[in-house]
């Protein structure tokens, strides 16, 4: 699989648009990204995916480099509630629902 | 529709006894998936069950175990509990539906904080 690197801690002002690095530099090419987020005491929460074109949905928008070795999850109005750990990993083709996470990166945002 | 559903919340016990935790799908969901989550370790699989059958494997001993009933309702039992099994234990549904399974998404329970003294 795929590792990922993600910074540790990042800083949003409520409102504002909240941009998260992930780096896949050895990415294969039948590898998606994913992203999760977990918001203390509860389960991580699926947020979006892709492959190699950007994608969005009501949660988020996730941006892929053409080179696919690194992407940018955008919330783009965040609020309190968005703070929580962000996870990006990348799913191996045809394993089924074998999902790892690494450190993430723990969102605050701020009023 | 309901939430996948992990009892119970919490959970304490001593080295040397096991444990059986459980998990309650999404409704109509036959895939149920495993996970440990510790501070220093991140989240890693445990194991995968579809349609009562266990498909995939994560790198854990085997005290750790897994079954699946006809209802795609899930239990993992871990026996000869050790001090390093403390974690959150959590639980993933998905529907099954694609052959590949790659793209389903996976919707966790709150899981199970299991603390071995």
């Amino acid at each position: 699989d795929a590792k990922t690197t993600q910074p540790t801690s990042m800083d949003c002002a409520e409102g504002r648009a909240a941009n998260l690095p992930c780096n896949h530099s050895t990415i294969s090419g039948n590898e998606y990204v994913y992203w999760y987020r977990q918001i203390h005491s509860q389960g991580p929460q699926y947020i979006i995916h892709g492959l190699k074109n950007n994608e969005t949905n009501e949660m988020a928008s996730l941006i892929i480099t053409e080179d696919r070795k690194s992407s940018t999850l955008i919330l783009p109005h965040a609020t309190l509630r968005d703070t929580a750990v962000y996870y990006c990993t990348v799913r191996v083709l045809l394993a089924g629902n074998m999902l790892t996470f690494g450190g993430g990166t723990r969102l605050m945002v701020k009023p | 529709k309901a939430g996948v559903t992990q009892t119970p919340r919490y959970l304490i016990k001593t080295r040397g006894q096991q444990v059986t935790l459980s998990c309650s799908p999404i409704s109509g969901h036959r895939s149920v998936s495993w996970y440990q989550q510790t501070p220093g370790q991140g989240l890693q699989f445990l194991f995968e069950y579809f349609s009562e059958t266990q498909r995939n494997k994560g790198n854990f001993p085997g005290r750790f175990s897994g079954r699946q009933f006809s209802n795609s309702r899930s239990e993992m039992n871990v026996s000869t509990l050790e001090l390093g099994d403390s974690a959150l234990y959590l639980c993933a549904s998905s529907p099954g539906a694609s052959g590949t399974f790659l793209n389903e998404k996976l919707f966790f329970g709150s899981g199970t904080q299991l603390s071995v003294l």
